[in-house]
C-alpha cells in the first residue's frame, strides 16, 4: 500500500513570495490533515478535510494561507505572501474517517523563508 | 490550553535497556484516544501505538507498550530493549476529547538518544 505522498520535499523562498505544497493521501482515506511543525515543537493542525469539505480550519491563518481538496483526493496548501515565521515543516496526514483510527503522515515539506 | 504535556525534552538510554517516555494529558471528557508517534531525523511521523480511553488493557505493539493510568491522566510510552534505531523524537498525541473527536493535539516531544 502506497503511503502519503508530498511534494516538494524542500523549498526555499524569499519573504513575500508565494509557495504551494501538494499532498496525495493513502487511497481510500477520506480525511486529510495539514500540519505545521516549527523546529523544536510538535505539529500544529492547520486544516482538516473530510472528503472535499473542510472540517476544521480554526488555526489556519486565512489572510495568507489557503488550502483546497477539490475532488476529495489530493490537496494543495498555499502560502501567499510568505513571512519569515512560516519557516517550518509542513506535514500532510490522512486517516480513514474523521475520529477513527490513526493518522498516517507523509515525509513533509521543509520550507525556508529568507 | 495545553492538552498534552511531555516534560522530558531529552532522554538518554543505553542500548538494550528499557526506557519510559512521559506523557500527561488534560481533559474532563471520558471519550478520547491517545497516540504515540516516532519522528526520526528524516522527518516522517511514524505511528507506534494507540490507546482508547475505554480500553481496560494497556496497549502493546512489539517492543512498545503504553502505560495508561486514567486517574492520573498519564499515557507513558515504554520501549523495551532499546535499539540504536530508536533514536528519534517521540510525540504523544490525543484525539478528541468528546465532541472534538476530529481534533488532534500533539505534545512538544521528547528526543531519545540510544547509546551503544
Amino acid at each position: 500500500e502506497a503511503g502519503v505522498a508530498q511534494s516538494p520535499r524542500y523549498k526555499i523562498i524569499e519573504k513575500r513570495q508565494s509557495v504551494a505544497f501538494w499532498c496525495n493521501p493513502i487511497s481510500g482515506h477520506a480525511t486529510l490533515y495539514w500540519y505545521q511543525q516549527i523546529l523544536g515543537q510538535g505539529p500544529k493542525l492547520l486544516i482538516q478535510f473530510q472528503n472535499n469539505g473542510v472540517v476544521d480550519d480554526s488555526q489556519l491563518p486565512k489572510d495568507r494561507f489557503s488550502a483546497e481538496r477539490l475532488k476529495g483526493v489530493d490537496s494543495t496548501l498555499k502560502i501567499q505572501p510568505a513571512k519569515l515565521e512560516d519557516s517550518a515543516v509542513y506535514l500532510c496526514a490522512s486517516s480513514l474517517m474523521v475520529g477513527q483510527g490513526e493518522q498516517y503522515f507523509g515525509p513533509g515539506t521543509r520550507l525556508t523563508v529568507t | 490550553a495545553q492538552k498534552i504535556t511531555q516534560t522530558q525534552p531529552g532522554m538518554f538510554v543505553q542500548e538494550k535497556e528499557a526506557v519510559t517516555l512521559d506523557c500527561t494529558y488534560d481533559t474532563s471528557d471520558q471519550s478520547y484516544g491517545l497516540f504515540w508517534y516516532k519522528q526520526p531525523s528524516s522527518g516522517e511521523m511514524i505511528f507506534l501505538i494507540y490507546q482508547g480511553s475505554y480500553d481496560e488493557q494497556n496497549a502493546t505493539e512489539g517492543r512498545y507498550s503504553l502505560n495508561f493510568q486514567k486517574a492520573r491522566k498519564s499515557a507513558n510510552l515504554v520501549i523495551s530493549a532499546s535499539q540504536l534505531g530508536d533514536s528519534a523524537m517521540y510525540f504523544c498525541a490525543m484525539r478528541g476529547p468528546g465532541d472534538n473527536f476530529n481534533k488532534f493535539y500533539f505534545g512538544s516531544g521528547t528526543k531519545l538518544n540510544v547509546k551503544p
